[in-house]
């Protein structure tokens, strides 16, 4: 089965404060990918991130970084030094099309307030 | 982004009557889904296109048809709306399986 859980619901944080968000993935599949995707209050789905299973490298743009750890099945999000703008809506997600499906599997989100 | 257009935007219709949502992308990617958002439930998939006329379910398609007879197009279409599919439905393209999906904007749907 594969699965995405997003189990923090709601965080709020102060402006300047670092915050991760998690995400635990389920699959069966030895190639598989993680997205995550931002929800700002607009309502529009932007895209932040694609890894595949074979990348456990971290990667940072600028205030954003992505911790991939295949041995927790973990694809956390941090954000350095939150500003206002950053809240939002974050959703991970994760497809395996070598499963013969081409779906998208989303988590339930993870809904952040940046407190100025 | 995949220029992906979403129409109507709103809507508001009565129980039982047939409701379609279209969906319009301009880089013709072979992928195409239909989510819907609803709170603590995230964004569920309702249908999903791999290539034109080659669809399959998602996990709550009960109730939701879809066609896809252009690779540009893809249609959800409500049979008989119930209140339970009040809902903000978003749609969904991407170049292969392996790459990321872009989104429209969402449409709002509200069946009284």
């Amino acid at each position: 089965a594969q699965k995405v859980t997003q189990a923090q619901t709601e965080i709020s944080v102060v402006e300047k404060e670092d915050v991760t968000l998690d995400c635990v993935y389920e699959t069966r599949d030895t190639t598989y990918y993680l997205f995550w995707y931002k929800q700002p209050p607009s309502g529009e789905l932007v895209f932040l991130i694609r890894r595949n299973s074979f990348d456990e490298q971290n990667e940072i743009s600028g205030r954003y970084s992505w911790n991939f750890q295949k041995s927790t099945s973990s694809f956390n999000f941090t954000i350095t030094a939150s500003q206002v703008v950053d809240s939002a809506v974050y959703f991970c997600a994760l497809s395996n099309p070598d499963s013969g499906t081409y779906k998208y599997i989303f988590g339930t989100g993870t809904r952040l307030k940046v407190l100025a | 982004d995949a220029g992906i257009t979403q129409s109507p935007r709103h809507k508001v219709t009565e129980t039982g009557t047939p409701v379609t949502l279209r969906c319009h992308q301009t880089e013709n990617h072979r992928y195409m889904y239909w989510y819907r958002q609803d709170p603590g439930h995230g964004l569920r998939l309702i249908h999903y296109s791999y290539g034109v006329k080659d669809t399959d379910k998602g996990e709550v398609s009960d109730g939701y048809s879809v066609s896809r007879s252009k690779t540009e197009d893809f249609l959800l279409t409500l049979e008989s709306a119930t209140s339970s599919q009040t809902s903000v439905y978003f749609c969904a393209a991407a170049r292969d399986s392996n790459t990321e999906a872009f989104f429209g904007q969402g449409t709002r749907l509200t069946v009284v």
